[in-house]
């Protein structure tokens, strides 16, 4: 079985500073997917990035990239120019190639202070 | 529609009843999840569809839980004699289904919050 974990609970930032959130993950797949979803207070999970483990270019949305590392089975979230609309729980996630269930951390609190 | 819509956005209910919570997924959308998530955690998986039949139910607790789509659109997720222990926020998440472009990346929707006193 897969397992996804989030080791920091909670993390601050500075408005405009950059912010780093750690996952690993677990599976014996060579093939998946992982992601991140941002969950603000309204409760509704959005999608952040995506990346799929076959490609080694990392995955960058607009102020949102990875680290990904696969033998490591390290996907990391930086956040660059941080703004206050950051601040949400943000999930890392996992999916088998031909799955249909994600596999979601613990998630970790982001905020942002000004 | 537009997104992905969940009702009730709360329902507080007493321990031994029964509660059905309904989601009506994006237009188009072949696939269909249900997760739990509870307060601190991460969602869990409960049960997936793939038009009208639920493929994978293997998250679903016990038999207290139980979900329909029966026409392939609207889904409904029932639980049965309530314990205190199911109070979560109950997610519904669709997506274009597979083998399609995007298929695995699911829009969720805002969550029922059920409280079961």
């Amino acid at each position: 079985a897969q397992t996804v974990t989030q080791s920091q609970p909670e993390m601050s930032v500075q408005e405009a500073e950059t912010v780093t959130l750690s996952c690993t993950y677990d599976t014996s797949e060579n093939n998946y997917y992982l992601f991140w979803y941002k969950q603000p207070p309204s409760r509704q999970m959005i999608l952040v990035i995506r990346q799929e483990a076959y490609k080694q270019q990392n995955a960058t949305e607009n102020r949102f990239s990875v680290n990904f590392q696969k033998a490591a089975k390290s996907f990391s979230l930086k956040i660059s120019d941080s703004q206050l609309g950051d601040t949400a729980m943000y999930f890392c996630a996992f999916m088998k190639e031909y799955g249909n269930k994600l596999v979601f951390g613990a998630g970790t609190i982001l905020r942002v202070k000004s | 529609g537009a997104g992905v819509s969940q009702t009730p956005s709360n329902k507080v209910t007493e321990k031994g009843k029964y509660v059905e919570l309904r989601c009506d997924p994006i237009s188009g959308h072949t696939a269909l999840y249900w997760y739990r998530q509870s307060l601190g955690q991460g969602p869990e998986f409960l049960i997936y569809f793939q038009g009208t039949g639920a493929a994978d139910d293997s998250g679903l607790p016990n038999d207290r839980f139980f979900a329909v789509r029966p026409e392939g659109s609207v889904s409904t997720l029932k639980i049965q004699r309530t314990e205190r222990g199911d109070s979560a926020v109950y997610l519904c998440a669709s997506s274009p289904g597979t083998g399609l472009e995007g298929a695995n990346v699911l829009t969720f929707g805002a969550g029922s919050r059920l409280t079961v006193l």
